[in-house]
């Protein structure tokens, strides 16, 4: 069963621009994580953000956590052709529960 | 080339039969994993092995089994297979249980006809 659910499905931007993504999720967690997958190929991980933590940035990358609203939002900034794929966020729930719990993702087309 | 390396890349087999796929985990790690990929059901939790031992199990299937060998290596076994159970299977790997990233292999595209 899903966990996370990204929004929206897909997202089709100019090169350039920013993209947003967004990920609700249902249950407490532990961690919140954002992975990339290019087509019919392996997921990368991007980013971890603990339940403690509001915000955090790795390079072009900005993700947002709100354990009060259960949801995430992941920032992409000055997008470029290379970073179409697909995006998951991912949860780890702890308390006994030590595998990821898989979005459906949102697929971003950047248009050169 | 992300450290963890599943064989075979590709499979394609009949109904009814049986394959097994192969998954090294990135060096140092303890923690496998295995998801299996559809186009309708998204990334699904199938199995997850430390240090040799199962830990948990998801979706997976009476039909499906799965082991991890003493020098790490997992093999997930698929059998009595049907064309629903053609998908894309991802082995991970993470040093940890919990708090961590995972390290994702290139999958095996498993085609049944």
């Amino acid at each position: 069963s899903q966990q996370g659910e990204e929004d929206p499905q897909a997202l089709s931007i100019q090169e350039g621009e920013n993209a947003t993504m967004n990920c609700s999720y249902k249950t407490s967690i532990n961690n919140l994580q954002w992975y990339r997958q290019n087509s019919g190929r392996g997921l990368v991980h991007l980013i971890l953000i603990r339940s403690n933590e509001r915000e955090k940035h790795s390079g072009r990358l900005r993700v947002t956590l709100d354990t009060s609203k259960k949801s995430s939002s992941l920032l992409i900034t000055a997008s470029r052709a290379a970073d179409t794929a697909s995006y998951f966020c991912a949860t780890y729930s702890g308390a006994g529960s030590y595998q990821l719990t898989f979005g459906k993702g949102t697929k971003l087309s950047v248009i050169p | 080339d992300s450290g963890v390396t599943q064989t075979p890349k590709h499979l394609i087999t009949a109904t009814g039969q049986r394959v097994t796929l192969r998954c090294s985990p990135r060096s140092g790690d303890l923690s496998v994993y295995w998801y299996q990929q559809s186009l309708d059901q998204g990334l699904q939790f199938l199995i997850q092995y430390y240090n040799g031992e199962e830990r948990a199990k998801g979706n997976i299937l009476e039909r499906f089994s799965a082991q991890q060998f003493p020098d790490l290596h997992s093999e997930l076994n698929l059998s009595s297979l049907e064309l629903g159970d053609s998908a894309l299977y991802f082995c991970a790997s993470s040093v940890e249980e919990g708090d961590y990233g995972y390290t994702f292999g290139s999958g095996t595209r498993l085609t049944v006809v």
